[in-house]
């Protein structure tokens, strides 16, 4: 599967929104990229996923650039219930393959 | 919400023993995978299936370890004899294909002392 690049940490304030970048240079025409978030002590959730068209759920946004090789996952009301690692995978096949992510800090 | 179950929780084990961990995916999901996380490695992937067939299983070490799909609502992850390197939790997940999510089970806190 083709590699994602993300900062190590970011930080926000609540109630403001986060954009979280994720780089993908060498995606691939049929690579899907997903987002999952891990908060402390749990299980890693799925938070959305796309392939070319910008996304949008109950939970965040996804903003995929024209050319696919980048992303940016879009909180728009940060909560304190948002501080967790934030990972951005691309899918070829059907497995995921976890990176480091990036540790998202929310202060009050 | 549907969910991905895994038991035991925790389960604390001597060098040596066999442990067994269960998962049920969520019914009709018919891939499943056993994840295995460390502070050291993070997540790392062990094995997956699709439809019950083994797809990969790279990232297990063989000699110790096996995963097996006896039926569409049973997913078991083994390892005898366990080390205290397999101390970690074990995370088994589920979904349909990389066109949608997939959801995660609570995991397995394994200990082996």
């Amino acid at each position: 599967d083709a590699k994602t690049t993300q900062p190590n940490s970011m930080e926000s304030n609540e109630e403001e929104p986060v954009h979280l970048p994720c780089n993908h240079s060498t995606i691939s025409g049929t690579d899907y990229i997903h987002w999952y978030r891990q908060l402390p002590s749990q299980g890693p959730e799925y938070v959305i996923h796309g392939l070319t068209s910008n996304v949008n759920n109950r939970m965040a946004s996804l903003a995929i650039a024209e050319d696919r090789k980048s992303s940016t996952l879009i909180l728009h009301r940060a909560t304190l219930r948002d501080a967790a690692v934030y990972y951005c995978i691309l899918i070829t096949g059907y497995a995921l393959n976890f990176g480091k992510g990036t540790s998202l800090l929310v202060t009050p | 919400d549907a969910r991905v179950t895994q038991t035991p929780r925790h389960k604390v084990t001597e060098m040596g023993q066999e442990v067994t961990m269960r998962c049920q995916p969520i019914l009709g999901h018919n891939t499943v995978f056993w994840y295995r996380q460390t502070m050291m490695q993070g997540l790392e992937l062990l094995a997956y299936f699709r439809n019950r067939a083994p797809l990969d299983d790279s990232g297990m070490p063989k000699d110790r370890f096996s995963a097996e799909m006896p039926d569409a609502t049973l997913a078991t992850l083994k390892i005898q004899p366990s080390e205290p390197r397999d101390s970690a939790v074990y995370f088994c997940a589920s979904g349909l294909d990389r066109a949608g999510g997939y959801t995660f089970g609570s995991g397995t806190r394994l200990t082996v002392v």
